[in-house]
C-alpha cells in the first residue's frame, strides 16, 4: 500500500527557507513522477512543480525563482525547498504521485502539512 | 495561465438524484499529443483530494460507476448519476495540458 507523508517545520520566519520532505512508502520514487502542491487557507489549489524519478523537473513559473525540488533515493524521499518566504506562502503543502502510465494527473496524495510563515 | 471556471460554486443535492458540475477552460485543453489532460477530484473534509476521473472521461480504479466525466475542448462536466451521502464534499477540476497545472475553484456538493 502506497503512502505519502509530508514532514518538516510547521512555522517558518519571513525571508527564511521552507523545507519539506515527502516520505514515500510502498513505491520506489525512482519509478514515478512526484508533484508538490499547496493550498493557502480559504483559497484554491496551486501547483508548485514536479520531479521525475530520473530527475526531470518542471516548476510553476510564478515560483520558479524560489523553489527547488530534489530526490533522496537512498531514503525514498522527495524534498521541497522554498526560499525567501513571506506570509503569502502560508498554506497546506502536499506531495502527490503522478498516475502511471502518464495521464497528467495525481493518483495518490499525502495528507498535507500546514506551514505558517510568521 | 489557463483559468478553469467551475459552476455552480455550491450544489445542494437530493439523495438518489443526479448532480452535475461544469468546468470551463479559458483555452482548449487538447494537447499537441492529441490527449486532453482534464481530471476531476473529490475532497472530503480533512482528507486529501481523491482522483475520480482522468483524461476527461476515464474513471480511476475503485471509483463507483455513478461518477462519469465528459466534454471536449474547453467545456467539461462531471456527473453523479445518483448522489449518495458519501458524495458530500468539494469537487475540483484540474488541467495538466499546459504548464502551470491549474485547478478550478471548487464546487461544494451538499445534501
Amino acid at each position: 500500500q502506497v503512502q505519502l507523508q509530508e514532514s518538516g517545520p510547521r512555522l517558518v520566519k519571513p525571508s527564511e527557507t521552507l523545507s519539506l520532505t515527502c516520505n514515500v512508502s510502498g513505491a520506489s520514487i525512482s519509478s514515478y513522477y512526484w508533484g508538490w502542491l499547496r493550498q493557502p487557507p480559504g483559497e484554491g489549489l496551486e501547483w508548485i512543480g514536479y520531479i521525475s524519478g530520473s530527475g526531470n523537473i518542471n516548476y510553476n513559473p510564478s515560483l520558479k525563482s524560489r523553489v527547488t525540488l530534489s530526490l533522496d533515493t537512498s531514503n525514498n524521499q522527495v524534498s521541497l525547498n522554498l526560499r525567501s518566504v513571506t506570509a503569502a506562502d502560508t498554506a497546506v503543502y502536499s506531495c502527490a504521485r503522478h498516475l502511471y502510465p502518464p495521464a497528467g494527473t495525481y493518483d495518490m496524495w499525502g495528507q498535507g502539512t500546514m506551514v505558517t510563515v510568521s | 495561465d489557463i483559468v478553469l471556471t467551475q459552476s455552480p460554486l455550491s450544489s445542494p443535492v437530493t439523495l438518489g438524484q443526479p448532480a452535475s458540475i461544469s468546468c470551463r477552460s479559458s483555452q482548449s485543453l487538447v494537447d499537441s499529443d492529441g490527449n486532453t489532460y482534464l481530471s476531476w477530484f473529490q475532497q472530503r473534509p480533512g482528507q486529501p483530494p481523491r482522483l475520480l476521473i482522468y483524461k476527461v472521461s476515464n474513471r480511476f480504479s475503485g471509483v463507483p460507476d455513478r461518477f462519469s466525466g465528459s466534454g471536449a475542448g474547453t467545456d467539461f462536466t462531471l456527473k453523479i448519476s445518483r448522489v449518495e451521502a458519501e458524495d458530500v464534499g468539494l469537487y475540483y477540476c484540474m488541467q495538466a495540458t499546459q504548464v502551470p497545472v491549474t485547478f478550478g475553484g471548487g464546487t461544494k456538493v451538499e445534501i
